[in-house]
């Protein structure tokens, strides 16, 4: 159980266009997703938090207009990154809380395989 | 500001022997800690968390110590095996508003054969 999945897993465009990458998650119910960004060999950083129904809160540094998420359903969570540039290219990874230990000690995130945008 | 540090970015261990990473972090009000393993182009794979109402937990070959007063854990792995090799990251979280993770900058272990 917990699967999150990620679609595409990987993706190439020009620069100047927009993109969208999905974040679901298969067998359980997601109030809160999250998205992060990883460089190669750095850390992962969190880029925003995804509520269903709510506005995404976005990381200090995050540019909302460029990075928009969308989280419209328990399940459904995506990343749209607008006239994307080659800075852009990254590895992208959701996760997902478990809407069923909301609140609990299990406080356990589960990862999405990732996805890899290179813009050209 | 790196709230979160993992100060060796690598680590070579013999299979078989111990492997200890460590994190150490800032914010005193972080009450949960995990440990995440990844591989390249790979979501992250949870791995053990713990409390901070405790100091050590166990799951098989995997144990993390908490020392609150230095804010402070470490992962052990006993005994190390080659499939082990993977980047660790560490993350602590509050477990109240958002819930989000602040992650370690990673130690990638390499266990040799």
């Amino acid at each position: 159980g917990a699967v999150v999945s990620q679609h595409p897993s990987w993706v190439i465009c020009k620069s100047g266009t927009s993109v969208k990458i999905e974040c679901r998650s298969l067998d359980f119910q997601a109030t809160t997703m999250f998205w992060y960004r990883q460089f190669p060999k750095q850390s992962l950083m969190l880029m925003a938090t995804s509520n269903e129904g709510s506005k995404a809160t976005y990381e200090q540094g995050v540019e909302k207009d460029k990075f928009l998420i969308n989280h419209a359903s328990l399940t459904l969570s995506t990343l749209t990154v607008t006239s994307a540039h080659p800075e852009d290219s990254s590895f992208y990874i959701c996760s997902a809380r478990d809407f069923g230990v909301a609140g609990g000690v299990n406080n356990e995130q589960f990862f999405g395989p990732g996805t890899r945008l290179t813009v050209l | 500001d790196q709230q979160v540090k993992q100060n060796s970015p690598s680590l070579s261990v013999q299979e078989g022997r111990i492997s200890i990473l460590n994190c150490d972090y800032t914010n005193s009000m972080f009450d949960y800690f995990l440990w995440y393993k990844k591989y390249p182009a790979e979501g992250p794979t949870f791995l053990i968390s713990i409390s901070s109402i405790k100091d050590k937990n166990e799951d098989g070959r995997f144990t993390v110590f908490l020392n609150k007063s230095a804010k402070h854990l470490s992962l052990h792995i006993v005994p190390s095996q080659p499939g082990d090799s993977a980047v660790y990251f560490c993350a602590a979280s509050l477990t109240s508003g958002t819930y989000k993770y602040i992650f370690g900058t990673g130690t990638r272990l390499k266990v040799l054969a």
